[in-house]
């Protein structure tokens, strides 16, 4: 089992343009949780989703952030027309079951918006 | 509103000294804390869990309700204990981890 895949690893965009996130959970887990890590803070909650599902998306920006998990594929987190506050380390944990609590943390993208 | 704090940015011993990271939270119910550890170039990963009642390379965590504190702990710190240490916790019937700021935690040889 490879663990949790993120991609890319670092992402570098303009300001105004889109960031798209790719999380490949473990395999048999059907849970992905999204956090944010800025500079010198921990990390935050933003999303978590289940199969086609948003869950719980109390730690999602009003604007511009959206995710999803589709039935086939990544989860993806989609950052539109980014601005400089939008410069994070983004991690994604996956579960097998909402019961379980241990989350298992991907490598995280480093996006930097210039 | 759910918080936890690590009071210490920066800890730093020598290898064979007792050690203990500390963890305060504010949660008016009754949380699951954990503690994630962070290596150099790896990636964020469960140290244990208060449930558990466990130890884990040596570490241990009491979960002291009164205090509303989870230090971890270890008796005698080894180089390879150098790493990140995150406390976390997650509110009754929810999901999701709230995260301290981390301490940096440095064994000297």
């Amino acid at each position: 089992n490879a663990g949790v895949m993120q991609n890319p690893r670092h992402l570098v965009r303009r300001r105004g343009q889109e960031a798209r996130l790719r999380c490949s959970p473990m395999k048999g887990h059907s849970h992905v949780y999204w956090y944010r890590q800025l500079p010198e803070e921990g990390l935050k909650f933003m999303v978590y989703l289940q199969k086609e599902n948003i869950i719980d998306e109390s730690g999602m920006p009003k604007e511009r952030f959206s995710a999803e998990f589709p039935k086939e594929g990544p989860s993806i987190l989609r950052i539109q027309q980014v601005v400089r506050g939008d410069s994070a380390a983004y991690f994604c944990a996956s579960s097998p079951s909402s019961r379980s609590n241990e989350q298992f943390f991907g490598p995280g993208t480093r996006l930097t918006v210039l | 509103a759910q918080r936890v704090t690590q009071p210490e940015k920066l800890l730093s011993v020598f290898k064979g000294a007792p050690v203990e990271l500390k963890c305060n939270y504010s949660y008016s119910g009754s949380p699951e804390l954990f503690w994630y550890v962070q290596y150099s170039r790896q990636r964020l990963q469960l140290l244990l869990r208060h449930i558990s009642r466990e130890s884990i390379k040596g570490f241990t965590a009491d979960l002291n309700k009164g205090e509303t504190s989870f230090h971890l702990k270890k008796p005698f710190a080894q180089e390879e204990d150098s790493a990140m240490y995150y406390c976390a916790l997650t509110q009754g019937g929810s999901e999701k981890l709230v995260f301290g700021k981390g301490t940096k935690l440095t064994v000297n040889p």
